[in-house]
Order: structure tokens, then C-alpha cells, then sequence
């Protein structure tokens, strides 16, 4: 089951907050996030774990809530090197390592 | 050190030919997944490999595709009869091991078009 990223899209200014939600339907074990530049591989920014742990970038801040399968990134003080796609990939409680990902959500930073 | 290489980067090919797409993982990563990203969508997972053996290929679409990974390093996916339904861009990814704190790093994809 895909998990549902939102918002779809989101355009900011230099410096300001966002958030970006990653919600499944099923049980998870892990919530990996990345972000993907146009035609580029995607790139690691987090790992969260059921039970707390989490895995990640100093900058780049993110919550797992076991309780109702949601994972949120935050990114605070944007810059334009944030922009990009973002995309939450779940592991089910299995623990076999495969990720489903999300279908994105589009940040665009400006200056 | 190198990161997650593959080849070709682009792949042109007829409908109804066979193709074959390579992946190199970081070195020492014992986990390799196969992922296909279409336009404007995440990547969705194929097929990964712990070591020699597919440990799940539960996402590969039909009997078409199939990927190998002889001696626990390099990874071939190889599909035949290709469809223009199969154009998108195929990304491999490795980690360590398959365990869920490591990191899967993301190599830069061969783009795949079926004419």
C-alpha cells in the first residue's frame, strides 16, 4: 500500500518553514525520507525507527508517530538548495528492507 | 570512496527487444534493490537482492522481467520483449546490509525508452 505524501506542492521563500506529511495505511517499521533533484539519483536524509531511533542529517529534523503510521520532515530556515522532491519510503513491520515510496511532494525555495 | 554506479545511462531501444541494465554497488554493501521510477512518480520497488539470492521480487510486474546478481556484487536486470510500457527510469540502490538502520544509496538511474 502506497503511503499518501502532502502537500502535493509547496513554494517558499528563502527562510521560511515547511512541513511535509507521510501517512500509511499499514503498520510500519521504518520511514526513510529523501530528496530527488530533477534527473538526479535520490538522496538520503533520514531514517526514522519504530521504537524512536532515528538516523539523519544535523540540519533536518523529522517525527515518526507509531500510533497513527505518520511521519512528517521538517525543514526549517529554507534555502534554495532545498529544493526538490521529497519522498517518504515505508518498510512494513516484515523488516525485510523493501521501501515503498510515496509519490512526492515538490518544494520550490525562492529567493 | 565510489557510490552506486550504472550503466547504460540511456537506453533507447524497439519494442519487442531485450535489454539488459547493470548495476555496480558500493563496494562491501550486501544489499541490492532494483526500483522503477516513472515521470512525475516515486521509485516502486522491483526486486533486492541480500548477498547472491533475490529475497524478494515480489514487485517485479511480470515474468518478462528478471534480474540476477551472480556473485554478490554486480546486478544485471534484464527484460525482454520490452513494451513502451516499460520506459522509465531504473534506479539501483545498495546498502550494507538489509537491516533497516542502514542507508539505501541511490544510483543515478538508466533511462529507458521503448519506441
Amino acid at each position: 500500500q502506497q503511503p499518501v505524501q502532502s502537500p502535493q506542492a509547496v513554494i517558499l521563500r528563502e527562510g521560511e518553514d515547511a512541513v511535509i506529511n507521510c501517512s500509511s495505511s499499514k503498520a510500519l517499521y521504518s520511514v526513510h525520507w529523501y530528496r530527488q533533484k530533477h534527473g538526479e539519483a535520490p538522496v538520503f536524509l533520514m531514517i526514522l525507527l519504530k521504537g524512536g531511533e532515528q538516523k539523519g542529517h544535523e540540519k533536518i529534523s523529522a517525527s515518526f508517530n507509531e500510533k497513527k503510521q505518520q511521519s512528517s520532515l521538517y525543514l526549517t530556515a529554507s534555502q534554495l538548495s532545498y529544493s526538490g522532491t521529497y519522498f517518504c519510503g515505508t518498510e512494513g513491520l516484515s523488516n525485510t528492507g523493501k521501501l515503498i515510496f510515496g509519490q512526492g511532494t515538490t518544494l520550490q525555495v525562492k529567493p | 570512496g565510489a557510490g552506486v554506479s550504472q550503466t547504460p545511462s540511456n537506453k533507447v531501444t524497439e519494442k519487442g527487444k531485450y535489454v539488459e541494465l547493470r548495476c555496480d554497488p558500493i563496494s562491501g554493501h550486501t544489499a541490492l534493490y532494483w526500483y522503477r521510477q516513472s515521470l512525475g512518480q516515486g521509485p516502486e520497488f522491483l526486486i533486492y537482492f541480500q548477498g547472491t539470492g533475490a529475497a524478494d521480487d515480489s514487485g517485479l510486474p511480470n515474468d518478462r522481467f528478471f534480474a540476477v546478481r551472480p556473485e554478490g556484487s554486480v546486478s544485471t536486470l534484464k527484460i525482454q520483449r520490452t513494451e513502451r510500457g516499460d520506459s522509465a527510469v531504473y534506479l539501483c540502490a545498495s546498502s550494507l546490509t538489509r537491516d533497516s538502520t542502514d542507508t539505501q544509496y541511490f544510483g543515478p538511474g538508466t533511462r529507458l525508452t521503448v519506441l
